[in-house]
């Protein structure tokens, strides 16, 4: 199992520019997260679906839409990127039906700088 | 006043010594306590989950204190390897969304 995968590894773009980060995950899990983390301030939550068909905002939406393609893929498109929104960014999945203790299991991450 | 709050560090430790270090949490309705580590530049990865009585896992030990709201992680014998950023998590509603604290660094020097 690959567990899950997320590209690309590295971006940089120029302000204004669009694209599409790319999380998948083999574990068949229902749920999936996508988060940003930048210095001192800890992981915030972007987007999450709770199961394929669904997506809802998290603490840190703006700038930002998602696709869950199906259980198994979650895309995070930037369609005008900002500075502000260089970070490191995360793709999670969780366990299914385990509740309130589903573990939470992370991408490689996806390092973005915008210019 | 942030969701969970932790002490950034660095703890500087000496091979083989303890080091713990404690996160404060706001939400008093959350039930599930997890530490994650992070190592540099990667992504964080789960090392124990927190129970109400207390747990360890090897030479780690997690406690809950829910009157206080904080949980601890003590790490025992410390080794080279145990060098990481240490994340307190904290669960923020049913649904399993998780807040994140901002990470203790923790250095072994040999």
């Amino acid at each position: 199992n690959a567990g899950v995968t997320q590209t690309p590894k590295f971006q940089v773009l120029k302000t204004g520019q669009s694209m599409t980060l790319q999380c998948a995950q083999d574990m068949n899990h229902n749920s999936m997260y996508w988060y940003r983390q930048d210095p001192g301030m800890g992981l915030r939550l972007i987007y999450y679906s709770a199961s394929e068909g669904t997506t809802d905002k998290g603490e840190v939406p703006n700038g930002y839409n998602v696709s869950r393609l199906n259980k198994r893929e979650f895309s995070l498109r930037l369609e005008s990127a900002a500075p502000s929104q260089t970070s490191v960014y995360f793709c999670a999945s969780s366990l299914p039906g385990q509740g309130v203790r589903d573990t939470q299991y992370f991408g490689p991450g996806t390092r973005l700088t915008v210019l | 006043r942030k969701e969970v709050e932790q002490d950034p560090g660095p703890f500087n430790v000496p091979e083989g010594a303890t080091v713990a270090f404690n996160c404060t949490y706001s939400n008093s309705a959350s039930q599930s306590f997890f530490w994650y580590r992070q190592d540099c530049r990667k992504e964080p990865k789960l090392l124990m989950s927190v129970y109400s009585s207390g747990n360890e896992d090897g030479r780690f030990t997690a406690q809950l204190n829910r009157a206080s709201q904080y949980i601890s992680l003590l790490i025992r014998d410390s080794k080279l390897s145990d060098s990481a950023t240490y994340l307190c998590v904290v669960n923020r509603d049913s649904w399993g969304k998780l807040q994140f604290g901002a990470g203790t660094q923790v250095v072994v020097t040999p």
